[in-house]
């Protein structure tokens, strides 16, 4: 299957600073990304769809001045936590999508971030 | 009402029976329908998608009803290696997740 590539798997960051994570879809061109942020013992929950060569889509809620998304290319799609803080520790996952509306979606393997 | 919506459970089902999940969406236009498998720390892993006429693979039964705008999985003769969180995944522009429901098989 499609093999979707998230890095660093974990993370520990100090407050006020900023982290980086990147996805990448490593044997096919994703047109949609996704990134989900699953706090312990929570459900998945959608911050934002981004599509390669446009901005991103953000959930209501969602800062998208503090999670800065960038989807340059067909395989790469970054999310960009700034400012970090203690609250924003979490599991956040990445899943792309060919487009299609009736492919599956394949995930990475998700980053922990620690916020000291 | 939510876009996605799942009884969190927990199930705690004897190994060997059967158990079934059921899930509800929202958005009448949805077109694909998936359910997913997440372990512990662990990233969802497709689990099987969703057809209009039912699907079945293994010991796992999936079908669809749009008059009730909602999915359903089957599991019989459960496993041990069963226990984890399902997911039900609902994608049309967006994947959008159910919270989950907690399956627990008891030896």
């Amino acid at each position: 299957g499609a093999v979707v590539s998230q890095h660093p798997s974990w993370v520990i960051c100090k407050s006020g600073t900023s982290v980086k994570i990147e996805c990448r879809s490593l044997d096919f061109q994703a047109t949609t990304m996704f990134w989900y942020r699953q706090f312990p013992k929570q459900s998945l929950m959608l911050m934002a769809t981004s599509n390669e060569g446009s901005k991103a889509t953000y959930e209501q809620g969602v800062e998208k001045d503090k999670f800065l998304i960038n989807h340059a290319s067909l395989t790469l799609s970054t999310l960009t936590v700034t400012s970090a803080h203690p609250e924003d520790s979490s599991f956040y996952i990445c899943s792309a999508s060919r487009g299609s509306m009736n492919t599956e979606a394949f995930f990475g393997q998700g980053t922990r971030l620690t916020v000291v | 009402r939510k876009e996605v919506e799942q009884d969190p459970g927990p199930f705690n089902v004897p190994e060997g029976a059967t158990v079934a999940f059921n899930c509800t969406y929202s958005n009448s236009a949805s077109q694909s329908f998936f359910w997913y498998r997440q372990d512990c720390r662990k990233e969802p892993k497709l689990l099987m998608s969703v057809y209009s006429s039912g699907n079945e693979d293994g010991r796992f039964t999936a079908q669809l009803n749009r008059a009730s705008q909602y999915i359903s999985l089957l599991i019989r003769d459960s496993k041990l290696s069963d226990s984890a969180t399902y997911l039900c995944v609902v994608k049309d522009d967006k994947i959008i997740f159910g919270k989950g429901t907690r399956l627990h098989i008891l030896p």
